[in-house]
């Protein structure tokens, strides 16, 4: 069975904060995939990064970062200098490789970023 | 436009009504998936598709029906719509079983009645 655990229900912060969002994920395999997506405001699904399990480096881009740590499974997001833009709420999900294609989703966390 | 496209965008009906959402894409992707998004519960999964005529049931598919005749298409049906299916529903699909993540419709949000 696969898990994706999104502890953080609601994130308030005031622009340019830095802030991350907390994504635990539980699996058996030793191959797997993890995401993030957005959902802003006008409810749209914007995928925003893929990881596979063998490569560890952390990846920026632009103000989003992505600390992926298998130690401690997590794959946490850190958005630098946040704006009012990224308003939304996010999803960590994870696609195990146990002979299933379907993705688990957290349940997201919603951030607030107040002008 | 390549894509994937759901209708309608927008849906009231009345309990006890059959009602369709359709999913239509255009990449020839094998997989596709419903989802539906509700408060505190973010996206479970309905039903999902390996290819034509391969259905399975996911976590919650009580009251629901889908159908893939054609590749490109995965229409889910509620049989006797009821006021807990009163949701944002999303289609999805994907290429290479998941590997390089999954696309998502823009959502039907359904509201019975």
């Amino acid at each position: 069975a696969q898990k994706v655990t999104q502890a953080q229900t609601e994130i308030s912060v005031v622009e340019k904060e830095d802030v991350t969002l907390d994504c635990v994920y539980e699996t058996r395999d030793t191959t797997y995939y993890l995401f993030w997506y957005k959902q802003p405001p006008s409810g749209e699904l914007v995928f925003l990064i893929r990881r596979n399990s063998f490569d560890e480096q952390n990846e920026i881009s632009g103000r989003y970062s992505w600390n992926f740590q298998k130690s401690t499974s997590s794959f946490n997001f850190t958005i630098t200098a946040s704006q009012v833009v990224d308003s939304a709420v996010y999803f960590c999900a994870l696609r195990a490789s146990g002979g299933s294609y379907i993705p688990t989703f957290g349940r997201g966390t919603s951030l607030i970023v107040h002008p | 436009d390549a894509g994937i496209t759901q209708s309608p965008r927008y849906k009231i009906t009345e309990t006890g009504r059959q009602v369709t959402l359709m999913c239509h894409q255009t990449w020839s992707h094998s997989y596709m998936f419903w989802y539906r998004q509700d408060l505190g519960h973010g996206l479970r999964l309905i039903y999902y598709s390996a290819a034509a005529d391969i259905t399975d049931k996911g976590e919650v598919p009580d009251g629901y029906v889908v159908s893939r005749s054609k590749t490109e298409n995965f229409p889910l049906t509620l049989e006797s719509a009821t006021r807990s299916q009163t949701s944002v529903y999303f289609c999805a699909s994907s290429e290479s079983m998941g590997h390089y993540g999954y696309t998502f419709g823009s959502g039907t949000r359904l509201t019975v009645v």
